[in-house]
């Protein structure tokens, strides 16, 4: 089944330690999307990928990166991770424009 | 720009019994509307859209939803609910169908079914 995926479901750092979160997809969709999610709240857009151009929200702090290497395949990279940074991570995909978007699981990271 | 208000974060409904849950929208123009559902620990699964065209849409697992011009609501509904319906529901807004610009998400309802 054509789908989203992201691994780790689970990632666990250090205060300050990089970490980079992957997803991929099999929709072959042109846009890809990193949503932060933290306990009991909305999903939050940290920035999205229209096929290769990049666009970030305004209030992404410059601590969260993206990179998009090819169609299937995005990362999320924390440089230097927080406590407050301690959240599900989602990632969706969309065809563009009039189309609704597909999430994967989330990874879940915990910051100690 | 938009924003979306759900204004029961937690509603309990018996098994078997009718449900709503309300989602308002703010947008200049029309939008395009969504309702996700996430159960604990998962992501969000899409029940139903709306794009344009007929306000009743159906979705899957047997909801539906309303969109409603003039209140500016797109609200959530199920005749009948079953237990495995417990999960935190999200009603969302797009612009451009949320395609290239992303989703704006209510805060959620938490939906707990009783015995």
């Amino acid at each position: 089944d054509a789908m989203v995926i992201q691994n780790p479901r689970y990632q666990v750092t250090q205060f300050g330690k990089p970490v980079t979160l992957s997803c991929s997809q099999t929709l072959n969709h042109n846009v890809m999307y990193w949503y932060q999610q933290k306990s009991s709240q909305a999903p939050k857009l940290l920035f999205h990928y229209y096929d290769k151009d990049f666009n970030n929200e305004a209030d992404t702090p410059d601590n969260f990166q993206s990179r998009r290497p090819n169609t299937s395949f995005c990362f999320l990279d924390i440089r230097s991770p927080g406590l407050g940074d301690a959240a599900m991570y989602l990632c969706a995909t969309s065809r563009g424009g009039a189309y609704e978007q597909y999430f994967g699981p989330g990874t879940r990271l915990t910051v100690t | 720009a938009q924003s979306v208000t759900q204004p029961d974060i937690h509603i309990t409904v018996s098994e078997g019994a009718s449900l709503e849950l309300r989602c308002n929208y703010s947008y200049g123009a029309t939008p395009y509307l969504f309702w996700y559902v996430q159960s604990p620990g998962q992501g969000l699964q899409l029940l139903l859209k709306y794009f344009s065209g007929d306000t009743l849409v159906q979705g899957i697992k047997g909801f539906e939803a309303e969109f409603k011009r003039s209140q500016s609501s797109f609200n959530l509904r199920k005749p009948s609910v079953h237990w495995s319906d417990a999960a935190e529901y999200f009603c969302a807004v797009g612009v451009s169908g949320g395609g290239a610009d992303g989703l704006t998400f209510g805060k959620g309802t938490h939906l707990i079914i009783q015995p």
